[in-house]
């Protein structure tokens, strides 16, 4: 079975320019999760969504940043404007309904580079 | 509130060695807890966990006992290799939805 999918896996992009980050969560899970990881801060929750309907989005640092999943099957998380300080990793996991809290399945990540 | 805090790295040890990377927790009520393993260019794995006191859980040679009455959770291998190199995250399940992650710990292994 195909794992949880992203992509772009690396992105490099202007000051300025919409950056789009894509995820197809594992068939089934109910949970998507959206991640950033820096060295900074490390990794911090952005938002997530139940069956599609964003939960909690109390870690989305700013309106610039905004997330949509329209089908169970696809999550988008999109900045505009983008700017140097967003340049990160961004992780989506997914997680099944039944399965304990902690049980998520990680993509393989996108790396954002905003110069 | 609910935070993970982990031994600060990096950590570096040769092959065969014995591998401790501490980790405690705050919480409220009684979380799961999880251990985590990121390898260079990947995403987070999940390692092995437990979701109740006096619980062991093992993966891979790695284990880590659920000590309720010292809030930790260590993780421990006998003998490390260098395929072990990799991030460990300690993180906590709460009843909310959320995983809380520690900040990680980095793992050199050297022949």
């Amino acid at each position: 079975d195909a794992g949880v999918i992203q992509s772009p896996r690396h992105e490099v992009t202007e000051m300025g320019q919409e950056v789009t980050l894509r995820c197809k969560p594992i068939s089934g899970h109910d949970y998507l999760f959206w991640y950033r990881q820096t060295m900074m801060r490390g990794l911090e929750l952005l938002i997530y969504f139940n069956n599609n309907v964003p939960i909690d989005d109390s870690g989305m640092p700013e309106d610039r940043f905004s997330a949509k999943m329209p089908n169970a099957s696809f999550s988008t998380l999109k900045i505009q404007p983008s700017e140097p300080r967003d340049s990160a990793v961004y992780f989506c996991a997914s997680r099944l309904a039944s399965a304990n809290t902690g049980e998520l399945f990680f993509g393989e990540g996108s790396r954002l580079t905003v110069l | 509130g609910n935070s993970v805090t982990q031994m600060e790295g990096p950590v570096t040890l040769s092959e065969e060695a014995f591998l401790t990377i501490n980790c405690t927790y705050t919480a409220t009520g009684y979380p799961s807890l999880f251990w985590y393993v990121q390898y260079p260019g990947e995403g987070l794995q999940l390692l092995l966990k437990a979701t109740k006191a006096d619980d062991k859980g093992s993966n891979k040679g790695f284990e880590a006992t659920y000590r309720k009455e010292t809030t930790s959770f260590h993780l421990e291998k006998g003998s490390v290799q260098v395929s072990d190199s990799a991030v460990y995250f300690c993180a906590l399940g709460t009843s909310y939805d959320k995983v809380i992650f520690g900040p990680g710990t980095s793992l050199s292994v050297i022949p």
